[in-house]
């Protein structure tokens, strides 16, 4: 079974509007970590924000949310204020506190509209 | 505070050649992860080193081999090319303290194309 679902092979976004970008995970740890990374046509991986999963709260990071819902095992990005500089690729990412290896989605190609 | 660096930045082998990749990581840091990315797909894991030895493999042949050095750098060696094994190659640093979950950083990654 995949450990990381992300369904959306694209998204489009208005400039200034905000976004969601979805991630399901499957893991039967109790403890991990779930990451979001930004990739641009340049190649390298920028990390954005980080969900412990014994964190009450939601992570938010400048323009950057972690919407965590422990039950359903999500943890989509929301992106606010969409600006041109943000339409990349998008990974959402886990580690199981029992390993070291950070397993990737497929990645959500998002595109900023003028 | 310089970020993780590695080198070369592109590279053309042929089948059957060997191939070096190298890593330097992020300041202070002391582990590094070796990440395969082929194209339209997300980074799989190859390995990770941590005090010299490598602590963890992801499902890579023999052919896939590495090793950490006292300062921390790392190689990714990969022997016996194919053409399979053309993607980009990504070095990701980390402190080994699980600290904000043990959080990686990236490098800007080596493009290997395999003719």
């Amino acid at each position: 079974a995949q450990k990381i679902t992300q369904t959306q092979p694209g998204m489009f976004v208005q400039e200034k509007e905000a976004v969601t970008l979805d991630c399901t995970y499957d893991t039967s740890d109790p403890s991990y970590g779930l990451f979001w990374y930004k990739q641009p046509s340049s190649g390298e991986m920028i990390f954005l924000i980080y969900q412990g999963s014994y964190d009450q709260q939601n992570a938010t990071e400048g323009r950057y949310s972690l919407n965590f819902q422990k039950a359903r095992k999500s943890a989509n990005l929301v992106i606010s204020a969409s600006q041109l500089g943000d339409s990349a690729m998008y990974f959402c990412a886990m580690r199981e506190d029992t390993g070291n290896q950070f397993y990737f989605g497929t990645g959500t190609s998002l595109t900023v509209i003028p | 505070d310089a970020g993780v660096t590695q080198s070369p930045t592109h590279l053309i082998k042929t089948r059957g050649q060997q191939v070096t990749l190298r890593c330097s990581p992020k300041s202070g840091h002391d582990t590094v992860s070796w990440y395969q990315q082929a194209l339209g797909q997300g980074p799989q894991f190859i390995f990770q080193y941590y005090e010299e030895e490598e602590r963890q493999r992801g499902n890579f042949p023999d052919r896939f081999s590495g090793h950490q050095f006292p300062n921390y750098s790392s190689e990714l060696n990969v022997n016996a090319l194919l053409l399979g094994d053309s993607a980009l190659y990504l070095c990701a640093s980390s402190l080994g303290d699980r600290g904000r979950g043990d959080t990686q950083y990236f490098g800007p990654g080596t493009r290997l194309t395999v003719l």
